[in-house]
């Protein structure tokens, strides 16, 4: 079975700093697709950022990067000048190639402070 | 176009009540999903369909829980004779098709109570 782990429960930064959430997984599998998913305080979560696990170059969607490291099955997410309205749980997800059940991890309360 | 709704938004329970939880995806979504979100932590998988064929219902806590989909489109999750167990927000998630990692569109989710 897939688990999917995020040990940093709350984290916070100042707005327009730089901040780092964590994502670790295991798996046996090679190939999987990775997400970040945000939920803000209204809960109806939105997509962040997809990787595939075969593409070894990092996914980024603006202000949104990851660091994909495949060995270390470690799959963190680097939010660049941050907004107040990046303030919003995140959470990692896994899912196996040609499945479609998506495992989350625990979530990261994100705090943006003025 | 319009996203993923769920109806009713909110719902109180009697210990022992039967509930119906509804979910309209995303017109054209071959894909729906539904997951249990309990307090603080994130969506477990519950079941998924492909058009009307329920393909996973593998994580379905009991057999009191009930997913259709009879015609490829709207979704209803009902769960018979509700413990306080059960309560948690219901989210229900669409996507264009299975596989390829494909993005899943969630809803606002439904809370249930149960008291």
């Amino acid at each position: 079975a897939q688990t999917v782990t995020q040990s940093q429960p709350e984290m916070s930064v100042q707005e327009a700093e730089t901040v780092t959430l964590s994502c670790t997984y295991d798996t046996s599998e090679n190939n999987y697709y990775l997400f970040w998913y945000k939920q803000p305080p209204s809960r109806q979560m939105i997509l962040v950022i997809r990787q595939e696990a075969y593409k070894q170059q990092n996914a980024t969607e603006n202000r949104f990067s990851v660091n994909f490291q495949k060995a270390a099955k470690s799959f963190s997410l680097k939010i660049s000048d941050s907004q107040l309205g990046d303030t919003a749980m995140y959470f990692c997800a896994f899912m196996k190639h040609n499945n479609n059940d998506m495992r989350f991890g625990a979530g990261t309360r994100l705090t943006v402070k003025p | 176009g319009a996203g993923v709704s769920q109806s009713p938004r909110y719902k109180v329970a009697k210990r022992g009540q039967d509930v119906a939880l509804r979910c309209d995806p995303i017109s054209g979504h071959v894909s729906l999903f539904w997951y249990q979100q309990a307090l603080g932590q994130g969506p477990e998988f519950l079941t998924y369909f492909q058009n009307e064929a329920q393909l996973d219902k593998s994580g379905l806590p009991s057999d009191r829980f009930f997913a259709e989909r009879p015609e490829g489109s709207v979704s209803t999750l009902k769960i018979q004779r509700t413990q306080q167990e059960d309560s948690a927000v219901y989210l229900c998630a669409s996507s264009l098709a299975l596989g390829q990692g494909n993005e899943q569109y969630f809803g606002p989710g439904t809370r249930l109570t149960v008291t």
